[in-house]
């Protein structure tokens, strides 16, 4: 079975700067997604951004971009210039490719982002 | 991606009522939409897959007599929480199956049971 980890329960960072939450995931899969949800205070979940597992190259979303090393099977979220609208909580989400298309997530990350 | 709605974004009942909960898909046909639940400062929780015209794959744990899924229609899945008691007040998302896999979400629903 899949399983999601993200180590960092609540991270801080001061507006205009740049953070990185951490994830990482255990599959035996070779194939599948990997997304970034946000979820702000109305608790509406967004995507962030998407990266399938087969692209070396690293998805970005303006502000957002990600760090995926396949074998070290991490996934991290760099958010630049962080806005106070980037408050919310991550969540990191693991998606076998071609299967019963059930998203795993992690626990999630609070991210304040202080004046 | 797909927009996604539900109905109702609020709702308050007594204790042995039913409560039925509505999940479109606006602008994209749906043969497929989750629900979940989520308990304050929690993770989603996987709850069913609804399938369009056929019955929902319920997850281990959750009762699928106590919440009832239809997903009658490409753009509509509708979830009953029967004799809903005040443990089942909670937050309700669903979602839609997209492009490349992609799940877009709904804007929730918070359940409280009296």
């Amino acid at each position: 079975a899949q399983t999601v980890t993200q180590s960092q329960p609540e991270m801080s960072v001061q507006e205009a700067e740049t953070v990185t939450l951490s994830c990482t995931y255990d599959t035996s899969e070779n194939n599948y997604y990997l997304f970034w949800y946000k979820q702000p205070p109305s608790r509406q979940m967004i995507l962030v951004i998407r990266q399938e597992a087969y692209k070396q190259q690293n998805a970005t979303e303006n502000r957002f971009s990600v760090n995926f090393q396949k074998a070290a099977k991490s996934f991290s979220l760099k958010i630049s210039d962080s806005q106070l609208g980037d408050t919310a909580m991550y969540f990191c989400a693991f998606l076998f490719q071609g299967g019963s298309e059930k998203l795993v997530f992690g626990k999630g990350t609070k991210l304040t982002v202080n004046p | 991606g797909a927009v996604v709605s539900q109905h109702p974004s609020w709702v308050i009942c007594k204790s042995g009522t039913s409560v039925k909960i509505e999940c479109r898909s606006l602008d994209f046909q749906a043969t497929t939409m989750f629900w979940y639940r989520q308990f304050p400062k929690q993770s989603l929780m996987l709850m069913a897959t609804s399938n369009e015209g056929s019955k929902a794959t319920y997850e281990q744990g959750v009762e699928k007599d106590k919440f009832l899924i239809n997903h009658a229609s490409l753009t509509l899945s509708t979830l009953t929480v029967t004799s809903a008691h005040p443990e089942d007040s909670s937050f309700y998302i669903c979602s839609v199956s997209g492009d490349q896999e992609t799940q877009y979400f709904g804007p929730g629903t918070r359940l409280l049971v009296l």
